[in-house]
C-alpha cells in the first residue's frame, strides 16, 4: 500500500504571493491533518479534515485554509505570504481520525518565503 | 489545553548502549493516547511506539519500550542496544479522545536530539 504523498516537496515564495499544497493520504484512509514545522514554533497543528469536512482547526489566521476533495485528497492554501510562514508542511492521515488510530506523514513540502 | 514538555533538547549515547528519553504532558482528560514519534534527517516522521491511557501495562516494541506513569503524567521512552539508525529528532506526543476539537489534532513536545555514536 503507497504511504502518504505530499507535493510538491519544495517550494520558494515570496512575499505576498499564496501557495497551495496538495497531500494524498494512504488509499483507504479519510481523515488528514495538516502540521505546520519550524525550528521556534516546533510542530503545530493547523486543521483537519474528514469526508470533505473541516472537523478542527488550530490557531492560525485566517490566511491559512484548507479543502479535502471526495478522493479525501487534501489541499492546504496559505495566501499572503509572509517571511515566518516558512517551514516544513506535514500532512498526515488516518482510517477515521480517531484519536487511538497511529497518524501516518507524508514526507513533508518544504517552503521558503524569500 | 493540553502541553506536552521534553526537557531534554538533545541527548547522545554510544551504540549497543541503552538511553532514555524524557516526556511530561499535563491534561484534565482521562482518556489519551500518547505516542513516540522519530524524525530522522530525511524528515519522515515515523511512529515508534504508542500507549493507551487507560492501560497501565507499558507499551513495548522490540528495543523500544515506555514507561508510563499516569498519575506523574510522565511517558518516557527507554531504548535498548542503540544502533547508529536511531540517530533522529524523538517527539512526545498526546492526542485526547474527547473527539469535537480533538479531531485529528496530535500536541507535540518540542523534541529531543538523538545522537547514537559508533
Amino acid at each position: 500500500k503507497a504511504g502518504v504523498t505530499q507535493t510538491p516537496r519544495y517550494l520558494i515564495k515570496t512575499r505576498g504571493q499564496q501557495v497551495t499544497l496538495s497531500c494524498s493520504p494512504i488509499s483507504g484512509h479519510r481523515s488528514v491533518s495538516w502540521y505546520q514545522q519550524t525550528p521556534g514554533q516546533g510542530l503545530q497543528f493547523l486543521f483537519e479534515y474528514f469526508s470533505e469536512t473541516q472537523r478542527n482547526k488550530g490557531n492560525f489566521p485566517g490566511r491559512f485554509s484548507g479543502r479535502q476533495f471526495s478522493n479525501s485528497r487534501s489541499e492546504m492554501n496559505v495566501s499572503t505570504l509572509e517571511l515566518g510562514d516558512s517551514a516544513l508542511y506535514l500532512c498526515a492521515s488516518t482510517f477515521s481520525g480517531g484519536a487511538g488510530e497511529t497518524q501516518y506523514f507524508g514526507p513533508g513540502t518544504r517552503l521558503l518565503v524569500l | 489545553a493540553q502541553t506536552v514538555t521534553q526537557s531534554q533538547p538533545e541527548m547522545s549515547v554510544q551504540e549497543a548502549e541503552t538511553v532514555t528519553l524524557s516526556c511530561t504532558y499535563d491534561t484534565s482528560e482521562s482518556n489519551y493516547y500518547l505516542f513516540w514519534y522519530k524524525q530522522p534527517p530525511s524528515r519522515q516522521m515515523i511512529l515508534v511506539i504508542r500507549q493507551e491511557a487507560y492501560k497501565q501495562q507499558n507499551a513495548t516494541e522490540n528495543r523500544f519500550s515506555v514507561n508510563f506513569q499516569k498519575a506523574a503524567k510522565s511517558f518516557s521512552l527507554k531504548i535498548s542496544d542503540s544502533q547508529l539508525g536511531d540517530t533522529a529528532m524523538y517527539f512526545c506526543a498526546f492526542i485526547s479522545n474527547a473527539g469535537g476539537t480533538s479531531y485529528g489534532k496530535l500536541t507535540f513536545g518540542q523534541g529531543t536530539i538523538l545522537t547514537v555514536h559508533p
